[in-house]
């Protein structure tokens, strides 16, 4: 079955500091989404992309679909303490039912 | 508008038991996900539902697993007998199922199996 990898697995940043981290797929997607996790919570929709090279901006947080279409990165300007959780990638396919598949995801820690 | 609903938040059963979990997804929201998720890992898809009608159970344990969407709208998740390797979180998603609309979650529910 199709595979996502995040990397890194997890990272301690000093608040403020600039957050980079990325997705890699075995599979094209048309459409990659990026989610953070709160303990005890479901995931919530951070940014959503549609096209292969967009570059997607919401507050602080800005996310890239890969050229290639097996990729994303998502970037976190100026970390704050409540950036704290678990970010997924996932990627969809395109046609049929549109299957949405999950990264392994990646645990960020701000230290104030 | 109201998010997707799931009950209970927390479950403890002994294994072999029985279980069943329930979704009420945002209204209007034609297709339906579950989702598992074991500590430490990312989701993995169960089941989708697209109204009543089921599009992808492939990677549903069916001896064990199985889900129901009766009317297209709520749904019941159920595992019988339990195992161990089943305690995890069992997201709920819903989406509208049109081109590309994103997935969103419900809280989920804690299943612990002793």
């Amino acid at each position: 079955g199709q595979q996502l990898n995040q990397s890194p697995q997890s990272m301690f940043i000093q608040e403020g500091e600039d957050v980079s981290m990325n997705c890699t797929s075995s599979s094209i997607f048309n459409t990659w989404l990026w989610y953070k996790q709160d303990p005890g919570e479901g995931p919530v929709l951070l940014i959503a992309l549609y096209k292969a090279g967009e570059l997607t901006s919401n507050g602080r947080l800005t996310a890239q679909f890969g050229i290639t279409r097996k990729d994303s990165f998502l970037n976190i300007s100026a970390s704050i303490p409540s950036d704290v959780g678990i970010y997924f990638c996932a990627g969809r396919n395109s046609g049929g039912y549109q299957k949405v598949t999950f990264g392994t995801g990646t645990k960020l820690q701000v230290i104030p | 508008e109201a998010g997707v609903a799931q009950s209970p938040r927390y479950k403890i059963i002994e294994k072999r038991q029985s279980v069943a979990f329930w979704c009420n997804p945002i209204s209007g929201h034609a297709t339906l996900y579950w989702y598992q998720q074991i500590l430490g890992q990312g989701p993995k898809l169960l089941i989708q539902f697209q109204n009543n009608g089921v599009v992808d159970d492939s990677q549903l344990p069916k001896d064990r697993f199985s889900a129901e969407r009766l009317k297209g709208v709520d749904s019941t998740l159920k595992i019988q007998p339990a195992k161990l390797e089943d305690s995890a979180v069992y997201l709920c998603a819903s989406s509208l199922g049109v081109d590309y609309s994103p997935l969103h979650f419900g809280n989920g529910t804690r299943l612990t199996v002793t």
